[in-house]
């Protein structure tokens, strides 16, 4: 069972204008997050990362949200540029699992000019 | 920075084969772990290798196994091929065991 879900497959934005990529979780051991993000024919790169006991990370154009309640967890790219088109991943792990990633199905973003 | 290296890049067998996946750590990470990702799918682990031993293992039969070596490159191994196993196989390595992993660009393996 898919215990990362991330319900949208795609997402266009204008440049300049902010990008919102949502994850939800159904697993409440999972106590770290984060985002990776995958340009065709690459393997995916570490974008930002959150532990469970933050709400909030942030760093340069990118901020991760969490809301543990609602086993929720947002990215947010402002301003959005061309650059920034790739496919993103959210993953989950937790320490029983022995750093194993579970990752989500991953969200297409354009970014247009 | 070396990176994190896979050979080859992509690969056709015939169902019942057997296949060898190769992968070489960046320099000075110890801890290796391997993603299957098919089409439109998120990556899955397959196991992790921390020092040479294998420190844990995902819903995979154990026709998947794997071998990390003294300078800390692995190998995935799949036997008895099934359709169901065409996918990109992903490495990462890492230093110790943590999530922020460095991923080579994969081995997408073709099962006809």
């Amino acid at each position: 069972d898919q215990q990362v879900k991330q319900n949208s497959p795609s997402l266009s934005v204008q440049e300049g204008r902010i990008s919102i990529l949502n994850c939800d979780y159904t697993n409440s051991m999972f106590d770290y997050f984060l985002w990776y993000k995958k340009y065709p024919a690459e393997g995916p790169t570490f974008l930002i990362s959150i532990s469970s006991i933050k709400d909030k990370n942030e760093d340069g154009r990118f901020t991760v949200f969490l809301n543990k309640s609602a086993k929720h967890l947002s990215l947010h790219i402002v301003p959005s540029q061309p650059g920034d088109s790739a496919v993103y991943f959210c993953a989950a792990s937790d320490v029983d699992s022995g750093y194993a990633l579970n990752f989500g199905k991953g969200t297409s973003l354009l970014v247009t000019p | 920075e070396t990176g994190v290296t896979q050979s080859p890049t992509h690969l056709i067998k015939t169902r019942g084969q057997q296949v060898t996946l190769r992968c070489s750590s960046q320099s000075g990470h110890n801890t290796v772990s391997w993603y299957q990702q098919a089409l439109g799918q998120g990556p899955q682990f397959i196991f992790q290798y921390y020092r040479e031993e294998e420190n844990g293992r995902g819903n995979f039969p154990p026709r998947f196994s794997g071998l990390q070596f003294p300078n800390y490159s692995s190998e995935l191994n799949v036997n008895a091929l099934e359709l169901d196993d065409s996918a990109l196989y992903l490495c990462a390595s890492s230093f110790g065991r943590e999530e922020k992993l460095l991923f080579g660009s994969g081995t997408q393996l073709s099962v006809l």
